[in-house]
């Protein structure tokens, strides 16, 4: 149950798109569709951004969009908006109903 | 709208107890899977726990096997984690959350508990 690995910060001016990363392994990412992202402000609890690799929730700008090839998850946010900073943590099904999140990244809107 | 209400934090000495209680509403609490994660201070996300809708499987990551039960009371409305033999480790902000077959839905605001040594 090792942890995905992510960028610890990303960052991008207002308007253009950014994409976090999110690596596991064939135990985990690479075996399951069931990658999400979390947003999570500081002092607030995270936020379900992203689920089953692409889908958004209802609620959820469709300016963040997820995708994945092999081991490796991605959470991309378009026409970045101040809002938009905060930390994101990608979690991915390890098997067995037992879950691995990512060490989280900061995005900073410059 | 759906809320959790995470309470029954707080400090605890090392080898002591604690019992969190997570109070639901706003949705149907006996369909839903539930789930609770913890994120230390300053640290990331760490899923703890996850038990099925009627209460009959319960799952554990591998550092509170044995010390950790999370158990459910459907007619309640009401999600526990009954925490056991705490170690410096566990000090933590625990979240209250719907889901844990696929994804993660709803949190809740968190109790924070702090386990002294």
């Amino acid at each position: 149950q090792s942890a995905l690995t992510q960028p610890a910060s990303v960052s991008g001016s207002p308007g253009q798109s950014i994409t976090i990363s999110c690596t596991g392994t064939s135990s985990d990412v690479g075996n399951y569709n069931f990658v999400s992202w979390y947003q999570q402000h500081p002092g607030k609890a995270p936020k379900l951004m992203i689920y089953e690799g692409s889908k958004r929730p209802p609620g959820v700008s469709n300016r963040y969009s997820g995708s994945k090839s092999g081991n490796t998850a991605s959470l991309t946010i378009s026409g970045l908006q101040a809002e938009d900073e905060a930390d994101y943590y990608c979690c991915s099904y390890a098997g067995s109903y037992t879950w691995v999140f990512g060490g989280g990244t900061k995005l900073t809107v410059l | 709208e759906v809320q959790l209400v995470e309470s029954g934090g707080g400090l605890v000495q090392s080898g002591g107890s604690l019992r969190l209680s997570c109070a639901a509403s706003g949705f149907t609490f006996s369909d839903s899977w539930m789930s609770w994660v913890r994120q230390a201070p300053g640290k990331g996300l760490e899923w703890v726990a996850t038990i099925k809708p009627d209460g009959s499987e319960t799952y554990y990551v591998d550092s509170v096997k044995g010390r950790f039960t999370i158990s459910r009371d459907n007619a309640k409305n009401s999600l526990d984690l009954q925490m056991n033999s705490l170690r410096a480790e566990d000090s933590a902000v625990y979240y209250c959350a719907r889901g844990g077959s696929t994804h993660f839905g709803n949190w809740g605001q968190g109790t924070l508990v702090t386990v002294s040594s």
